[in-house]
């Protein structure tokens, strides 16, 4: 059964505190995974996409990479307005191209 | 660019009516969308998708004839309940993707808080 898992559920940083969230997946064949930024009542905001093993992504203070059984997003001196929920979601080849499967999200805290 | 608007924000209403959530690809043009449920402290689950132009597709477990989709033109989807009780109360988000290729990312809108007294 495909699946995708992220870890922690909840993360708490000072502000400058670099770390990385995780997120597992087991998928008959990865079509794409993606990272999205949900802030409280929004929906989710895209970041990055990655297709295969060894590739990175960067956008300001996130760094994205990808293995074949995993993700990891990394969060480079964070600050205060970084705070967010940050989701991992997989595309299985076969599948359809609506078939989004989501982690429950990591809960990124950042304190000034 | 890839802006998907989503309204209302939010809804409170009586058990047993209708309500209906738009969905808008504001500066493209989306053949497909999807909707999708989120309830507190867990995952987005897809509830079906959206073509334009023709029936949409609906994932087990979601019934169809209680979550009436329509996607009449290349910019607009719509997702009615119908009927509404308390346990549809959820967070509804649709979504849409930019271009052609399967595995484009899914832009979301803001969600529907909808509350079922």
């Amino acid at each position: 059964e495909d699946q995708v898992t992220q870890s922690p559920e909840a993360l708490r940083l000072q502000e400058g505190e670099s770390s990385s969230l995780n997120c597992s997946y087991t998928v008959s064949g990865l079509r794409g995974l993606f990272w999205y930024r949900q802030d409280p009542g929004k929906g989710p905001e895209f970041l990055f996409t990655l297709y295969s093993a060894g590739e990175e992504k960067e956008k300001e203070r996130l760094k994205a990479t990808l293995t074949k059984k995993e993700s990891f997003l990394h969060i480079t001196a964070p600050k205060p307005e970084d705070s967010a929920t940050y989701l991992c979601a997989v595309q299985a080849k076969g599948g359809s191209q609506g078939n989004l499967i989501f982690g429950k999200g990591t809960k990124l805290s950042v304190k000034p | 660019g890839a802006v998907v608007s989503q309204h209302p924000s939010w809804v409170i209403c009586k058990s047993g009516t209708s309500v209906k959530i738009e969905c808008r690809s504001l500066d493209f043009q989306a053949t497909t969308m999807f909707w999708y449920r989120q309830f507190p402290k867990q995952s987005l689950m897809l509830m079906a998708t959206s073509n334009e132009g023709s029936k949409a597709t609906y994932e087990q477990g979601v019934e169809k004839d209680k979550f009436l989709i329509n996607h009449a033109s290349l910019t607009l989807s719509t997702l009615t309940v119908t009927s509404a009780h308390p346990e549809d109360s959820s967070f509804y988000i649709c979504s849409a993707s930019q271009g052609g290729a399967v595995n484009q990312p899914q832009h979301f809108g803001d969600g529907t808080r909808l509350s079922i007294l």
